[in-house]
């Protein structure tokens, strides 16, 4: 069965930094892989989607990588700001007709 | 803008009522899905749709039960809601698996 961990469980950044966020998930045959940003008590917005052909897709100050024989993706985000702070989730397909399996996320302070 | 709506954000219900969530969206998508998310566990997947009248038990289906009548209309039916079924609950949608998951906003449910 499909697992997807994310760690750390949270994160207290200064503003400015560089910050990098993990995702690993145990079986490498994916279909595809979504990254989303939850707001307290709102829904998930996504973030970006990397198909299993593709390496990595950027949005902004985001850049998002996918290395699926080693199982693992990871969420960059450039010049952190104190907007960015919330709980970033990881998920992935495992074939085209099956749903999301989600890490529990971390959670993101972005300190002014 | 593509949209998923879900009728209620806040809902507080009495032990024993039967309770409908219902999600709307307008980008006719054939894949819907209800989540449940709570505190440590992450979100759950509780049933799916990939068609009208099409419906697939998820990890924790007990003590739901789902309606899709139209292809725009996935409604969670909490057939006689409990207090372990308080929970922020997720609607999404997807045409398919090459394409994103657009959520709704969530409705916070709270059984007393």
């Amino acid at each position: 069965k499909q697992e997807v961990t994310q760690i750390p469980a949270a994160l207290s950044v200064p503003e400015g930094e560089n910050l990098v966020l993990n995702c690993s998930f145990t079986d490498s045959a994916i279909y595809n892989l979504q990254w989303f940003r939850q707001d307290p008590g709102k829904g998930l917005t996504s973030l970006l989607l990397i198909q299993s052909s593709q390496r990595e897709q950027t949005s902004g100050r985001l850049n998002a990588s996918l290395d699926k024989s080693s199982g693992r993706s990871t969420l960059y985000i450039a010049a952190s700001q104190p907007g960015d702070s919330a709980t970033y989730l990881c998920a992935v397909m495992i074939s085209g007709n099956t749903p999301l399996v989600f890490g529990k996320g971390t959670r993101l302070s972005v300190i002014a | 803008d593509v949209k998923v709506t879900q009728s209620s954000r806040y809902l507080v219900k009495r032990t024993g009522e039967k309770v409908f969530l219902e999600c709307v969206q307008d980008m006719d998508h054939e894949n819907m899905f209800w989540y449940r998310q709570d505190p440590g566990l992450g979100l759950r997947l509780i049933y799916f749709s990939y068609d009208v009248k099409m419906k697939e038990k998820g990890d924790i289906p007990e003590g739901y039960s789902v309606s899709r009548e139209k292809k725009e209309r996935f409604s969670l039916i909490l057939e006689s809601a409990s207090t372990n079924q308080t929970s922020m609950y997720l609607c999404a949608s997807t045409s398919g698996g090459a394409y994103g998951y657009t959520f709704g906003s969530g409705t916070r449910l709270t059984v007393v």
